[in-house]
């Protein structure tokens, strides 16, 4: 595709509900990046994946939280239980062969909010 | 644990400026820094991207320097105009794999 792509772009979720949000890398792109952004806070770093594989997870805020990839191309951040916490804008990124080498193209974000 | 800051906080200058944009990092131990932009309700827009062993990039009326030794990055913008107007952010990648963001320098250029 053009660009990084994330759905939905809202989602309001009871506390205590799990909610999926997915990303969709740019064609060709092997590293895809997930951050999240919450109110007045700046950008977190949650994990990256290179290719299917996840090299450290312990960005990851808390159990609650996972992450996977499959076939190299979208990649969908699971939230178990949600809690009030847990809302902020929700972004992904990807970049080229290598992780640690080439630009992040960011999409639009998830914004989650939990009631 | 590596920790970035950005200078200043916030900026208001009129059309037609040149201005430098601060950021420091605490472990020089990085693969490369990359600059964005944000723009309100939006997603980040990469701006430059320094690798470890670069001294700086350009690209357009953006230039960033880097001094990994001394922790510090320079975003040089010439010419500033009012669509220039937005959050810039720094971040870092570091040996611990982690991608660490500035807090951001809001950007107010005025025609």
């Amino acid at each position: 595709g053009a660009g990084v792509s994330q759905s939905p772009s809202n989602k309001v979720t009871e506390k205590g509900k799990d909610v999926e949000l997915r990303c969709d890398p740019i064609s060709g792109h092997t590293a895809l990046y997930w951050y999240r952004q919450s109110l007045g806070q700046g950008l977190e770093f949650l994990i990256y994946f290179q290719g299917n594989s996840a090299p450290d997870k312990s960005g990851l805020p808390s159990d609650r939280f996972s992450a996977e990839r499959t076939g190299g191309s979208v990649s969908t951040l699971t939230i178990q239980r949600t809690q009030q916490e847990d809302s902020a804008v929700y972004l992904c990124a990807s970049s080229g062969i290598a992780a640690l080498s080439y630009e992040q193209y960011f999409g639009p974000g998830t914004r989650l909010t939990v009631t | 644990k590596q920790e970035v800051t950005q200078i200043p906080a916030a900026l208001s200058v009129p059309e037609g400026e040149n201005l430098v944009l601060n950021c420091s990092f605490t472990d020089s131990a990085i693969y490369n820094l990359q600059w964005f932009r944000q723009d309100p309700g939006k997603g980040l827009t990469s701006l430059l991207l320094i690798q470890s062993s670069q001294r700086e990039q350009t690209s357009g009326r953006l230039n960033a320097s880097l001094d990994k030794s001394s922790g510090r990055s320079t975003l040089y913008i010439a010419a500033s105009q009012p669509g220039d107007s937005a959050t810039y952010l720094c971040a870092v990648w570091d040996y611990g794999q982690n991608f660490v963001f500035g807090p951001g320098t809001r950007l107010s250029v005025l025609p």
